[in-house]
């Protein structure tokens, strides 16, 4: 298996620009993880999705933030405009179903915002 | 919602000594606590685990003690080598809960 997929592995852009990234979970994994990773805060959940379904986005911290999961193998996270205290790295990670077994994180995106 | 706390956020050991971190958690209904490390510029991977049912998990140079009265659990790495400096990551989840609550980390520097 190749693990979980993430796409783009870098991004610069500018303030108020779209920022699309993309996920591929684990195949047979049913739920999936947005975190954002920065030295001041740590590694916060952002949302997450079981059967494709949100469970829990109290982590988004803004509508500028949204995320979808059409199908069971692709998601995505967007920031709409983007701001430069957005900059972070982004991991997605998956699991199978149960609460006790393990997260496999993706190699994260460094999003920078200038 | 679950509070998780390591301490100490740096630790610094020789190489060959032990290397302990303890990380505390606020939720008693928390019945997994996983360990991750992660590597300057990569991604965080599970290096062991334990459950509630367990006092203690040992797997090679790495164990890890649960005390679940107490509502800590700490990291041990005995005979510590450079490759195993790096952030340590804990994390608890709640019961019935899919969701993990992380720890800030703990950077260990091992020093050869």
């Amino acid at each position: 298996d190749a693990g979980v997929i993430q796409s783009p592995r870098h991004e610069v852009t500018e303030m108020g620009q779209e920022v699309t990234l993309r996920c591929k979970p684990i195949s047979g994994h049913n739920s999936l993880f947005w975190y954002r990773q920065t030295m001041m805060r740590g590694l916060e959940l952002l949302i997450y999705f079981n059967n494709n379904v949100p469970i829990d986005d109290s982590g988004m911290p803004e509508d500028r933030f949204s995320a979808k999961m059409p199908n069971a193998s692709f998601s995505t996270l967007k920031i709409q405009p983007s701001e430069p205290r957005d900059s972070a790295v982004y991991f997605c990670a998956s699991r199978k179903a149960g609460g006790l077994n393990e997260q496999f994180f993706g190699p994260g995106t460094r999003l920078t915002v200038l | 919602g679950e509070n998780v706390e390591q301490h100490p956020s740096t630790l610094s050991v020789q190489e060959g000594d032990s290397a302990v971190i303890k990380c505390t958690y606020s939720d008693s209904a928390s019945n997994y606590f996983p360990w991750y490390k992660q590597e300057l510029g990569k991604r965080p991977q599970l290096i062991i685990d334990i459950r509630s049912n367990v006092g203690e998990k040992k797997d090679q140079r790495i164990a890890v003690t649960l005390n679940k009265t107490a509502k800590h659990f700490s990291l041990h790495i005995t005979e510590t080598q450079p490759e195993d400096s790096a952030v340590y990551f804990c994390a608890a989840t709640l019961y019935g809960n899919n969701r993990l609550a992380f720890g800030k980390g703990n950077q260990v520097v091992v020093i050869p």
